[in-house]
């Protein structure tokens, strides 16, 4: 069975601190995805990393995965309160991208 | 252009009765996909259908769970004489031909 785990599983920090959290596994990945979650709402889809060693950025997030494609990491710098939410990662299962495995995620406080 | 529409977003049935979960994909997707996100734990697959097919249901519960996604109207998720366990916030996702999947806002079960 493919996991991923995220850590960590709860953090709370102040607004304008940096932050890193993270996506492991055992297994290779072709792709891995990372969601926010909102309260009461659906994951919204924030980026997909491919290739082994890339860095993607979206404003104030980075995106990384790692050389061997079995890890990621968000850094977010600056954090505002707006950020809080629940950062998931998922992979897809047997090569399709479809049958996503998500890992539980990190649910992320940044207080005012 | 109009996200993947869930309805309803609450549910509330007793033990025994039937709930149906609706789902509208986003205008030129013709893929959908069901998810169940339980309390303290990460979302999980259920179904992939296409239009009139069913393509992989192997996160289906064996009974009293099943889907649809006729070739007209929305996909429709239904679970016969709910339980307890039944209870937990189900998500709708579309996407076109191999494209990323974007996460409607989910409805949320809860059997009394």
């Amino acid at each position: 069975t493919q996991l991923l785990e995220q850590s960590p599983q709860f953090l709370s920090i102040q607004e304008g601190e940096n932050l890193t959290v993270y996506c492991n596994s055992s297994s290779v990945f072709s792709s891995l995805q990372w969601y926010r979650q909102e309260p009461g709402e659906g994951p919204v889809l924030l980026v997909t990393v491919v290739t082994g060693g890339e860095v993607k950025k979206l404003k104030r997030l980075t995106f990384q995965f790692g050389d061997a494609r079995k890890d990621s990491s968000l850094h977010i710098t600056a954090a505002q309160p707006g950020d809080t939410g629940l950062y998931l990662c998922a992979a897809g299962r047997g090569g399709s991208n479809y049958k996503l495995t998500f890992g539980k995620g990190t649910l992320l406080t940044v207080n005012p | 252009n109009a996200g993947v529409m869930q309805n309803p977003r609450h549910l509330v049935r007793r033990r025994g009765q039937e709930a149906r979960l609706r789902c509208s994909p986003m205008k030129g997707h013709s893929h959908v996909y069901w998810y169940r996100q339980l309390p303290e734990e990460g979302l999980k697959f259920m179904v992939y259908l296409q239009k009139e097919n069913i393509i992989d249901e192997s996160g289906m519960p064996k009974e009293r769970f099943s889907a649809e996604f006729p070739k007209e109207g929305p996909s429709i998720l239904r679970i016969q004489q709910v339980v307890r366990g039944d209870s937990a916030a189900y998500f709708c996702a579309s996407s076109a031909v191999n494209t990323e999947a974007f996460f409607g806002q989910g409805t949320r079960l809860t059997v009394v």
